[in-house]
């Protein structure tokens, strides 16, 4: 069975510091990873996805993720936080048994101080 | 492109009642998936259609809910009747199938709330 787990609830940086959100995945085919983010009252938007070209993946707003085999992580980062990147952020794996269905993680929420 | 529309953005009713959730999805897209976001359980899939057709409907959570998709443009989500713990986010997302990392489009969401 697939699933993703988010290493963290919460994370708190400082405004231009780096942001890193933890993600771990199990799937029993070759997954297909996303990050999703939402922002308050808001629906969720693509910040970047995994298709198996490029183990390093860029995003929008600055984001980038590396899916990571040996380690089954597909971690997300940033070298500095924005004010506006305070929202809760969603790892979520769909693989080619099922690639209709999208399993999320639980989020992490990340706060951005001045 | 307006995007995924949904409506009403939030829905207050009184256990018991009859709510419908309504959801027009993105012009061409072919899959149109129905989610349920609460505190407890998360984001999880209730059902998706395929050109029109429920494919899965495995995560609905019991007969109280219904979903139908009549036209391309159209589909709705009934709760009948509605009960406290239906208290969520539902978000409607769709998508076109362009390969196997295809990635589907959010509408902002019903925030519903059955007192």
């Amino acid at each position: 069975a697939q699933s993703v787990t988010q290493l963290d609830s919460h994370v708190s940086v400082s405004e231009g510091t780096p942001v890193l959100l933890r993600c771990n995945y199990s799937s029993s085919y070759s997954p297909s990873l996303f990050w999703y983010v939402q922002h308050p009252n808001k629906g969720l938007q693509l910040l970047l996805k995994y298709t198996s070209a490029a183990t390093l993946v860029k995003g929008i707003n600055g984001f980038e993720a590396e899916f990571k085999k040996s380690e089954t992580s597909f971690h997300l980062t940033k070298p500095s936080a924005h004010m506006s990147d305070a929202a809760e952020y969603f790892c979520v794996v769909s693989d080619m048994g099922g690639y209709n269905k999208l399993i999320f993680g639980a989020g992490t929420r990340l706060a951005v101080h001045p | 492109d307006a995007g995924v529309i949904q409506s009403p953005r939030h829905e207050v009713t009184e256990m018991g009642q009859e709510v419908t959730l309504r959801c027009k999805p993105i012009s061409g897209h072919d899959y149109l998936f129905w989610y349920r976001q609460t505190m407890m359980r998360g984001l999880e899939l209730l059902i998706y259609f395929n050109n029109n057709v429920p494919i899965d409907d495995s995560g609905m959570p019991e007969d109280r809910f219904s979903a139908k998709m009549p036209n391309a443009s159209f589909s709705t989500l009934k709760i009948q009747p509605s009960e406290p713990r239906d208290s969520a986010v539902y978000f409607c997302a769709s998508r076109s199938w362009t390969g196997p990392t295809d990635t589907q489009y959010f509408g902002p969401g019903t925030r519903l709330t059955v007192l």
